[in-house]
């Protein structure tokens, strides 16, 4: 089984622009959370979406969006930029079924940096 | 809210020894998830171990063992016969049971294992 992907590696913005990042989880897994990872903040919780509807959320500004397709694949979009946005994002997915005793199974993450 | 402390930021072991990675955490949930993941240089989480809080039992993974205090609040990880391979980030963290969703995991600040020839 293909694992977690995210794309792209590294992404590069200037602030004010926005970005938008891929996730596509592992087959079958119908959820999709988002962290970032920050030498600061460390791992923080952005939000999690199942079947198409964001179940939870973390504590972020308006600014951090995303949303699920049908098949599963998540983007996440964060809009005007700041430099503090510059961080690792992880994507994890998980079947996400009323049992979570499911473990995250997480991608490689994406590095955006903002100049 | 859950908070999860690790308090070494880095620790170093030679090869084949064994070594300790300690964390402590916070909640007032009865029912809930302990995990430790690795993270090498590539990125990716990995997960290493997990600890589910009803079970007395200590969780085990080949070199890689639990010390679950549950009254203590301590969860530390034991790796025995340390390998070059084990050089990474390794966090703790905690996931409440029974919410309807699987993903939300409080980390802590990680601790960098080096491990040494």
């Amino acid at each position: 089984k293909a694992g977690v992907t995210q794309t792209p590696r590294y992404l590069i913005k200037t602030r004010g622009q926005q970005v938008t990042l891929s996730c596509s989880p592992i087959s079958g897994h119908r959820s999709v959370s988002w962290y970032q990872q920050t030498p600061g903040q460390g791992l923080q919780f952005l939000f999690e979406y199942f079947s198409e509807t964001q179940r939870n959320k973390g504590n972020f500004p308006g600014r951090f969006s995303g949303r699920q397709f049908s098949n599963s694949r998540s983007e996440m979009n964060v809009s005007t930029l700041e430099l503090g946005d510059s961080a690792l994002y992880l994507c994890a997915s998980s079947p996400g079924t009323g049992n979570n005793n499911s473990p995250l199974h997480f991608g490689n993450g994406t590095r955006l940096t903002v100049t | 809210a859950q908070t999860v402390t690790q308090s070494q930021p880095e620790m170093s072991v030679q090869e084949a020894e064994t070594v300790t990675l300690s964390c402590t955490y916070d909640t007032s949930e009865s029912n809930y998830y302990l995990f430790w993941y690795k993270q090498p240089p590539s990125r990716q989480m990995i997960l290493v171990i997990r600890q589910e809080a009803y079970k007395q039992q200590n969780a085990t993974e080949n070199r890689f063992s639990v010390n679950f205090q549950k009254a203590a609040k301590s969860f530390s990880l034991k790796i025995s016969d340390s390998q070059l391979g084990d050089t990474a980030m390794y966090f703790c963290a905690f996931m409440r049971a029974n919410t309807g969703t699987a993903s939300k995991l409080t980390f802590g600040t990680g601790t960098r294992l080096q491990v040494t020839l």
